[in-house]
């Protein structure tokens, strides 16, 4: 089975710090993507990537940045941490060619 | 680019009655579609796809959806559903392969005893 794993389930991180938000996929898959899960609004795209030191914006990526260093990970960077960004991120993968996506936990940050 | 429409928010239903959940795409040539389910404090777990050939497709749980191309639909559907099945559910669409999923933005079913 696919695993993808993000690092925290849970984060509180006060306004203004730089928030790190991990996720480590083990199945070799060339593509991974950051979503934000918000009450009402669903899931919206924030960054993906199709390969290592490779990026694109989705359709939010205003206050966020991304680090892919390797294969297996891929990193969602907030900057200067605002309160709203309070919210459910989502961490996916998927192989190539594919649009089949596989999630993992979920990391519910709230910012302060 | 893509869309999704999810018609209801939320949906209450008795548990063992039939329930549908609904789903509109915006239209594209060709496309894959997707349902997810969402339990409390979860991921996303797929419950099926569709991605071409028979229009009708089966997935987890006894859940089943009709692609329904000249209505550009998606209808999730149970014939029975259980207290179990309360979560949230949403569709997803792509219109080519290796491209991100475009999510609509949930319905919350809820099962009442």
């Amino acid at each position: 089975d696919v695993k993808v794993t993000q690092s925290s389930r849970y984060l509180v991180k006060r306004t203004g710090e730089k928030v790190f938000l991990e996720c480590v996929q083990d199945m070799d898959h060339e593509n991974m993507f950051w979503y934000r899960q918000d009450p009402g609004l669903g899931l919206r795209l924030i960054y993906f990537s199709y390969d290592v030191k490779m990026k694109e914006k989705g359709d939010i990526p205003e206050g966020y940045s991304v680090s892919r260093e390797k294969k297996e990970r891929f990193s969602l960077i907030l900057e200067s941490a605002s309160t709203n960004q309070t919210s459910m991120y989502l961490c996916a993968s998927s192989a190539p060619r594919s649009t089949e996506a596989f999630f993992g936990q979920g990391t519910r940050l709230t910012v302060v | 680019a893509q869309s999704v429409t999810q018609l209801d928010s939320q949906v209450p239903v008795f548990e063992e009655a039939p329930v549908e959940l609904r789903c509109n795409y915006s239209s594209s040539v060709s496309v894959y579609l997707f349902w997810y389910v969402q339990y409390p404090n979860q991921g996303l777990q797929l419950l099926l796809k569709y991605l071409s050939g028979s229009t009708l497709v089966k997935g987890i749980n006894g859940f089943e959806a009709e692609f329904n191309k000249s209505q550009t639909s998606f209808h999730l559907r149970k014939p029975s559903v259980h207290i179990s099945d309360t979560a949230e559910y949403f569709c997803a669409v792509s219109d080519k392969r290796n491209t991100p999923l475009v999510f609509g933005k949930g319905t919350r079913l809820s099962v009442i005893a």
